[in-house]
């Protein structure tokens, strides 16, 4: 069974410095997301993607967030400056519809 | 937009069925009902949706009335490993094409 994939499965860095996030999504879905879970919270939205552009982004997905495609199956979300408040579990999703959408393990973000 | 409503924590041992309500009393004619479950540390994972009536898969069986204004999740036989957060989410939650996760059910089975 087709599974979202996501690396690395944990990343450490400094306060400021840029991390770029990975996901390969399912290779047919159309839609592609990224979502965060700070550690004892909800899975908040930030962006989703589609036709290789923005369809929608929250608060927090401020001008430190972007996210690419750059080919055909990877999908990038990075963090320009990181802060403490940026640690948490980073989840990409990927869907052939929007109301149904598939996730993939997670990327545990510490920033120290 | 159709709010969801569903227990925060229910408890269970294993071998039993758990059912776990949800409800949405606004859901729009358009909107499918669609159920998640997370372990910690983990992506949510899609467990079953539906429109209306009953859906059944390997994993669960959702049943929804005919008004729709809630839906019944059903976990035949539970076992420890189904120890999870479950979260009923119905059509596009939070507008646009984002879901919007609630706190979910906190399912706790135990011996």
């Amino acid at each position: 069974e087709p599974e979202v994939t996501q690396t690395p499965s944990h990343q450490v860095t400094q306060m400021g410095q840029e991390v770029i996030l990975r996901c390969v999504p399912i290779s047919n879905h159309l839609y592609f997301y990224w979502y965060r879970q700070i550690l004892g919270q909800k899975v908040e939205f930030l962006v989703s993607f589609y036709n290789n552009e923005i369809s929608e982004k929250s608060e927090i997905f401020d001008d430190q967030f972007s996210v690419e495609r750059p080919d055909g199956s990877n999908f990038t979300l990075k963090i320009r400056s990181t802060k403490l408040e940026d640690s948490a579990m980073y989840f990409c999703a990927s869907g052939f519809r929007t109301d149904t959408q598939y996730f993939g393990p997670g990327t545990r973000l510490t920033v120290l | 937009l159709a709010k969801t409503t569903q227990p925060i924590s229910m408890d269970s041992y294993e071998g039993q069925e758990v059912n776990i309500t949800c409800s949405h009393n606004n859901i729009a004619t358009n909107d499918y009902i669609t159920w998640y479950q997370q372990f910690p540390s983990q992506g949510p994972r899609f467990i079953i949706q539906g429109y209306k009536t009953k859906v059944t898969n390997e994993v669960a069986s959702l049943f929804i009335p005919a008004d729709r204004k809630s839906s019944t999740l059903s976990l035949p036989r539970v076992s420890l490993s189904d120890t999870a957060v479950y979260y009923c989410l119905v059509g596009l939650t939070g507008g646009g094409n984002k879901l919007t996760f609630g706190t979910g059910t906190q399912l706790k089975v135990e011996l």
